[in-house]
């Protein structure tokens, strides 16, 4: 399968506790997004980056949101000291660059679900 | 905050009917595109429109986009049970927002045998 992957799938964690996700998106996509998706919602922008860059962060992530692409591959979300409106479905994209005019196609994993007990 | 709006937010009908739903803004989209998504599963693409007045079709699918570019609708024919999902449309505002898709809150369909 040559797809997005995120791992976990779901995560139980504690209010207060650290918890990291990971996304491996499509082989030599330059571009890799973070959405957040609450129930009964579409997906909420959180971050995307370009190659290794993060180029924007939403005003949603807070200071206890952290993401990284440190070889342009792979990308981690850390949220630290969890809260329980954390909870949600964390769902990471690929594309393969940015195209003129806008319209990339977006390729998403099955999403990160998390749980903040 | 959502900026797209979407309608109705459920449909349930029998297999066989037709269904449409609707998707609105009250700013110009620079592309919009349509998703299905599955419960515990991540969006799929179903299409992609830009240019205004565009019209496609996937096999029962038909989408239109808007000649204003503010609107879109999908439209399907004689529903399958496989139809059932949460549909999903996503839109690109201007280029400071080129692959930054702004979600409505979806449509949930379910298609009864």
């Amino acid at each position: 399968d040559t797809g997005v992957s995120q791992d976990p799938r779901h995560k139980i964690t504690k209010r207060g506790q650290n918890v990291t996700f990971r996304c491996d998106p499509i082989s030599e996509h330059n571009r890799l997004y973070w959405y957040r998706q609450t129930l009964g919602q579409g997906p909420e922008f959180l971050t995307y980056f370009q190659n290794e860059a993060q180029l924007e962060k939403s005003r949603l992530l807070s200071d206890r949101f952290s993401a990284e692409r440190p070889k342009g591959s792979f990308s981690t979300l850390e949220i630290q000291r969890t809260e329980q409106g954390d909870s949600a479905m964390y769902l990471c994209a690929s594309s393969p660059t940015l195209r003129w005019g806008g319209g990339e196609t977006q390729y998403f994993g099955p999403g990160t679900r998390l749980l903040v007990l | 905050t959502q900026l797209l709006e979407q309608s109705p937010q459920f449909l349930s009908i029998q297999e066989g009917e037709n269904l449409t739903v609707y998707c609105n803004s009250s700013s110009v989209f620079s592309s919009l595109q349509w998703y299905r998504q599955e419960p515990g599963e991540g969006p799929v693409l179903l299409v992609t429109v830009v240019t205004g007045g565009e019209v496609k079709k996937l096999k029962r699918l038909t989408f239109q986009f808007g000649d204003a570019r503010k609107d879109s609708s999908l439209h399907i024919t004689a529903a399958q049970p496989g139809d059932t999902g949460l549909y999903l449309c996503a839109g690109e505002y201007g280029t400071d927002s080129w692959g930054k898709l702004q979600f409505g809150a979806g449509t949930q369909v379910v298609v009864t045998p």
